[in-house]
């Protein structure tokens, strides 16, 4: 029930481009992206719902396909500030989201 | 600025001891979560709340009770800790909406459990 995220990690220089994909085996109400910086609390970046709405950060994209029940996060021109660890949730019952396990992204100047 | 707070950052526990983990919202959310941190096993959820004196099981929730006495706070029960109950413990809060919304974490609660 748990998504599968992938990669695991990424190591990137400044400037460089990323995608880190979430795949469920249920059907999906929406996705959420969250970024957990090292020693602190996971951060909210976007919601991918159903139909094609998306809210949240203006400069990270992501996707949502739902036939396929996956999202990907595309990070461009990735900056040092970008470093930590993305975590996808699904939405399968009202409300509830199950956390992938996690993508750890390093990016190096 | 919007708040979750959470008890202790660290706490140290014996085996067998009833842990007590307080988290504190000032959203006036509805929703209320808590989750435990594992390496490589990301976010579990334990237990949420969607209203006072509600509780919903997640899906780790053996070993684990909770109490939802006001609607800004949320505690997590463990009744008598065992070492493999040692993790980070993260509260998180959310408005009620048609859909689950974006999630406000706290600080999170690293416990050993000796």
């Amino acid at each position: 029930q748990q998504p599968v995220q992938s990669p695991q990690a990424v190591i990137l220089r400044e400037g460089e481009d990323a995608v880190i994909n979430c795949s469920s085996s249920k059907a999906l109400y929406s996705v959420h992206w969250y970024r957990q910086k090292h020693g602190e609390a996971p951060v909210f970046l976007m919601i991918l719902l159903k139909g094609g709405e998306q809210k949240g950060h203006d400069k990270i994209s992501a996707s949502f396909n739902e036939k396929k029940q996956q999202s990907s996060l595309y990070l461009t021109a990735s900056q040092l500030s970008y470093s930590g660890t993305y975590f996808c949730g699904t939405e399968i019952d009202t409300d509830k989201l199950i956390f992938g396990t996690g993508t750890r992204l390093q990016v190096f100047p | 600025d919007v708040k979750v707070t959470q008890s202790s950052r660290y706490l140290v526990k014996r085996t067998g001891e009833k842990v007590f983990l307080e988290c504190v919202q000032d959203m006036d959310h509805e929703n209320m979560f808590w989750y435990r941190q594992d390496p490589g096993l990301g976010l579990r959820l334990i237990y949420f709340s969607y209203d006072v004196k509600m509780k919903e099981k997640g899906d780790i929730p053996e070993g684990y009770s909770v109490s939802r006495e006001k609607k800004e706070r949320f505690s997590l029960i463990l009744e008598s800790a065992s070492t493999n109950q040692t993790s980070m413990y993260l509260c998180a809060s959310s408005s009620l909406t048609s859909g689950a919304d974006e999630q406000y974490f706290g600080p999170g609660t690293r416990l050993t459990v000796t």
